[in-house]
């Protein structure tokens, strides 16, 4: 079964420093989904993506935040100077068509920790 | 706005017993809802999902939901609990507005005792 796959797994950095979070969604998917969890709370939408424009976002997106989808197969989260209280796991996720009933499919995440 | 009330941070059931999962939901439309489980540092994976079609939903595993309007609650249940269901289980609610976003309910860790 195809899947959402996302690197590195793990990411360390330095409170300042810009990160790049990387995902492959699944191949004919036209939705893109970023979220994040911190340690101990819920999981919280970022941002949407589709037709290579962003098309909601989170009070939490701020400017520090970018999205890309660079080639045909990769979608990035940039953060572009990082805080402590950026820490936390990512997720992507995608699916095909953006409708209400129609499941997101997540890959394993990505957790960031900054110090 | 809509939003989903996960009623138990932390189950406790001993293998071989049934499990129950409660969730509540707050929607002003039919809502699509979900259930997803998630095991140690693996992605979310879905279990099921409601899409106003029968209100009993069944899903991978073993696992069921059954979606009752006039309590609007969606409780995910399974006859039989095994070792390998012990993971953190999110009830989620998909935006109607904007770009059916997920929101998620705050989790329910479930742990199955041999």
């Amino acid at each position: 079964e195809p899947e959402v796959t996302q690197t590195p797994s793990h990411q360390v950095t330095q409170m300042g420093q810009e990160v790049i979070l990387r995902c492959v969604p699944i191949s004919n998917h036209l939705y893109f989904y970023w979220y994040r969890q911190i340690l101990g709370q819920k999981v919280e939408f970022l941002v949407s993506f589709y037709n290579n424009e962003i098309s909601e976002k989170s009070e939490i997106f701020d400017d520090q935040f970018s999205v890309e989808r660079p080639d045909g197969s990769n979608f990035t989260l940039k953060i572009r100077s990082t805080k402590l209280e950026d820490s936390a796991m990512y997720f992507c996720a995608s699916n095909q068509q953006g409708s209400a009933g129609q499941p997101q499919h997540f890959g394993d995440g990505t957790r960031l920790s900054i110090l | 706005a809509q939003s989903v009330t996960q009623l138990d941070s932390h189950v406790s059931v001993s293998e071989g017993t049934p499990v129950l999962l409660r969730c509540n939901y707050s929607s002003s439309y039919s809502p699509s809802l979900f259930w997803y489980v998630q095991h140690p540092n693996k992605g979310l994976q879905l279990l099921l999902k409601y899409t106003s079609a029968a209100t009993l939903v069944k899903g991978i595993n073993g696992f069921e939901a059954e979606f009752k309007k006039s309590e609007t609650s969606f409780h995910l249940t399974k006859p039989s609990a095994h070792m390998s269901d012990a993971a953190e289980y999110f009830c989620v609610v998909s935006d109607t507005s904007g770009t059916y976003k997920y929101i998620f309910g705050t989790g329910t860790r479930l742990k199955v005792l041999a």
